[in-house]
């Protein structure tokens, strides 16, 4: 079982590029979530799916879609990348018992 | 709205000395609560979690916490730390009502370890 696995692990964009992050799940999870980590922060919850075909808003939502077309993926997009954007992203997945797994994140710098 | 308070952002404390980690969140329905640890340049790993029972909770790596619904707290404790515990700790609630189990997580407490 690999859990949670996230690409690429590092990624550095000019702004105004466009770029997709890859988050796959292999435990068969119903939900899944997109989060950004910036210091002092903790983690802000930005897009999240509660089922395949379905995705949801969260917190900072702003600049970013996600697509949830295969249940044990889950797509995070930059349309246009933001020096604001520079983070580092997490992607998690849970089942009803509520906790929930995280990947090994991705750290974004937009330049 | 929920929101979670980690009152102390570092926490220096020395080897096999006890230690506290603080958290208080607001919410006006019943919650569940976590705490995650997330070592360097890792994702973050669950440490222990309240769903019901019991208020005092056992976790990994010989931590516990204690909810405390009349001080809406949810402090972690460990009676001994180890250099191996320097991490930061990130402590989430979740109201049990909300449909896509989502967490709102505090901003962090580091705890650094010293020998």
């Amino acid at each position: 079982n690999a859990g949670v696995t996230q690409t690429p692990k590092f990624r550095v964009l000019k702004t105004g590029q466009s770029m997709t992050l890859l988050c796959a799940q292999d435990m068969n999870h119903e939900y899944m979530y997109w989060y950004r980590q910036d210091p002092g922060m903790g983690l802000r919850l930005i897009h999240y799916s509660v089922g395949e075909g379905t995705t949801a808003k969260g917190e900072v939502p702003d600049g970013y879609n996600v697509s949830r077309l295969k249940k044990q993926n889950f797509l995070l997009g930059l349309e246009s990348a933001a020096p604001s954007q520079t983070s580092v992203y997490f992607c998690a997945s849970s089942s009803y018992n509520y906790e929930q797994y995280f990947g090994p994140g991705t750290r974004l710098t937009v330049t | 709205a929920q929101s979670v308070t980690q009152l102390d952002s570092q926490v220096p404390v020395f080897e096999e000395a006890p230690v506290e980690l603080r958290c208080n969140y607001s919410s006006s329905v019943s919650v569940y609560l976590f705490w995650y640890v997330q070592y360097p340049n890792q994702g973050l790993q669950l440490l222990l979690k309240y769903l019901s029972g019991s208020t005092l909770v056992k976790g990994i790596n010989g931590f516990e916490a204690e909810f405390n619904k009349s001080q809406t707290s949810f402090h972690l404790r460990k009676p001994s730390v180890h250099i191996s515990d320097t991490a930061e700790y990130f402590c989430a609630v979740s109201e049990n009502n909300n449909a896509g189990n989502m967490l709102t997580f505090g901003g962090g407490t580091r705890l650094m370890v010293k020998p």
